[in-house]
């Protein structure tokens, strides 16, 4: 069974405080994504990598950033939370040129 | 730039009806995929269909076929016999081929079955 694995599905963090995310696939895929999920705006691409330390912005990468050493693992940093990162972030993985992305659990992120 | 519009936030549909999700997208590029993705109240993301460009013939998955005029750059997502467990919220995304293969979503459209 393919499988994408977000490390948490419940965080809780003050802000300011630097907060990862950490996401595996266990499918040799090229291609990982970050997402956020907020009511009323679908899911919005933070970053997306298609090789090992290679990264691209997606359309809202303002105040996050990643990192991809090794291919199973995609990590989303957010240096200094805020308030209006409260939210769902979604994992997805793809292979180079697949036909579909397999997605993580989601891990439902509060900044207080 | 590449975008996918999902123009219906909510609808209702009777239990054994057909309904359409609305999906309409923009790109330049030749050769992309379009997708059709469930997500119910759980919050997994489950596919449900997948469009290729190049297609000939409209994709088909047990009850979700995917209506696809690609002159009018829309991919609407089409369940035959809606059922109780259908009631979701149903995103359309779109991938363009290439070296980064990046993937979109719309903001989705939240369905509810009615018995």
């Amino acid at each position: 069974d393919v499988k994408v694995t977000q490390s948490s599905r419940y965080l809780v963090k003050r802000t300011g405080e630097k907060v990862f995310l950490e996401c595996v696939q266990d499918m040799d895929h090229e291609n990982m994504f970050w997402y956020r999920q907020d009511p009323g705006l679908g899911l919005r691409l933070i970053y997306f990598s298609y090789d090992v330390k290679m990264k691209e912005k997606g359309d809202i990468p303002e105040g996050y950033s990643v990192s991809r050493e090794k291919k199973e693992r995609f990590s989303l940093i957010l240096e200094s939370a805020s308030t209006n990162q409260t939210s769902m972030y979604l994992c997805a993985s793809s292979p180079g040129q697949g036909r579909r992305a397999f997605f993580g659990q989601g891990t439902r992120l509060t900044v207080v | 730039a590449q975008k996918i519009t999902q123009t219906q936030p909510g609808m209702f549909v009777q239990e054994k009806e057909a309904v359409t999700l609305d999906c309409t997208y923009d790109t330049s590029d030749p050769s992309y995929g379009l997708f059709w993705y469930k997500q119910p109240s759980s919050g997994e993301m489950i596919f449900l269909i997948y469009q290729g460009s190049y297609d000939q013939q409209n994709a088909t998955e047990g009850r979700y076929s995917l209506n696809f005029q690609k002159a009018r750059k829309s991919a609407n997502l089409v369940i035959s016999a809606s059922q109780l467990g259908d009631s979701a919220m149903y995103f359309c995304a779109m991938r363009v081929r290439g070296a980064t293969n990046k993937l979109i979503f719309g903001t989705g459209t939240l369905l509810a079955v009615q018995p």
